[in-house]
């Protein structure tokens, strides 16, 4: 069956400290991707995706995610994270003809 | 730039009364989503279509739920009755296709007394 993981419920980082937040699937074939933020009271944004192609892709407020097939990861990053970016954050992978399916979410803590 | 509609965003009643919940997709978007969120069980899909055409609702408790969309602008979500446990926040996505980002609207809030 396809599922989707984020390891992490909770992280907190400091202001201006890197952030990598984790996601992995199963099923073997080759999947589309996405990362999603939520901030408190709202619908979930789109971050960035992955079809194919270059397996480092750019998204808004400046995240970055990799796609590793070897690892059947996605995970997301940020060099510098900001008080702001504090929300939860979702994984989403998409196979051909199917749903997407997502993970549990990561809520992410920022410490001034 | 375009994006889904809910409405209403926020509602409260009493058990046991009908709840409709509406959304309004985007303009080309062939497929819409039912998503339900609580604290407990987190983002969980509840329906789904594919140009006005249900594919999945196995994610809805069949008693009480029912998801239509009467035309390609108007997607609902209605609770008769309602109970306590349904209170949540539902959220409607449209995309251009299944495998395509969703686009999630605001979320309606619903509390039942």
């Amino acid at each position: 069956a396809q599922s989707v993981t984020q390891p992490d419920i909770h992280i907190t980082v400091s202001e201006g400290a890197s952030l990598e937040l984790r996601c992995n699937y199963s099923y073997g074939a080759t999947p589309y991707l996405f990362w999603y933020v939520q901030s408190p009271g709202q619908g979930l944004q789109l971050l960035l995706k992955y079809f194919s192609g270059d397996t480092l892709v750019q998204g808004i407020k400046g995240f970055e995610a990799e796609f590793k097939r070897s690892q059947s990861s996605f995970n997301l990053r940020k060099p510098s994270v900001h008080w702001s970016d504090a929300a939860e954050y979702f994984c989403a992978v998409g196979w051909r003809g199917n749903k997407l399916v997502f993970g549990a979410g990561t809520i992410l803590r920022v410490k001034s | 730039d375009a994006r889904v509609t809910q409405t209403p965003r926020h509602k409260v009643t009493e058990m046991g009364q009908e709840v409709t919940m509406r959304c309004q997709p985007i303009l080309g978007h062939n497929t819409v989503f039912w998503y339900r969120q609580t604290m407990m069980q987190g983002l969980e899909l509840l329906a789904y279509f594919r140009n006005r055409a249900p594919l999945d609702d196995s994610g809805m408790p069949k008693d009480r739920f029912s998801a239509e969309m009467p035309d390609a602008t108007l997607a609902t979500l209605k609770i008769q009755p309602s109970e306590p446990r349904d209170s949540a926040v539902y959220f409607c996505a449209s995309g251009p296709s299944l495998n395509q980002p969703q686009h999630f609207g605001d979320g309606t809030r619903l509390s039942i007394l």
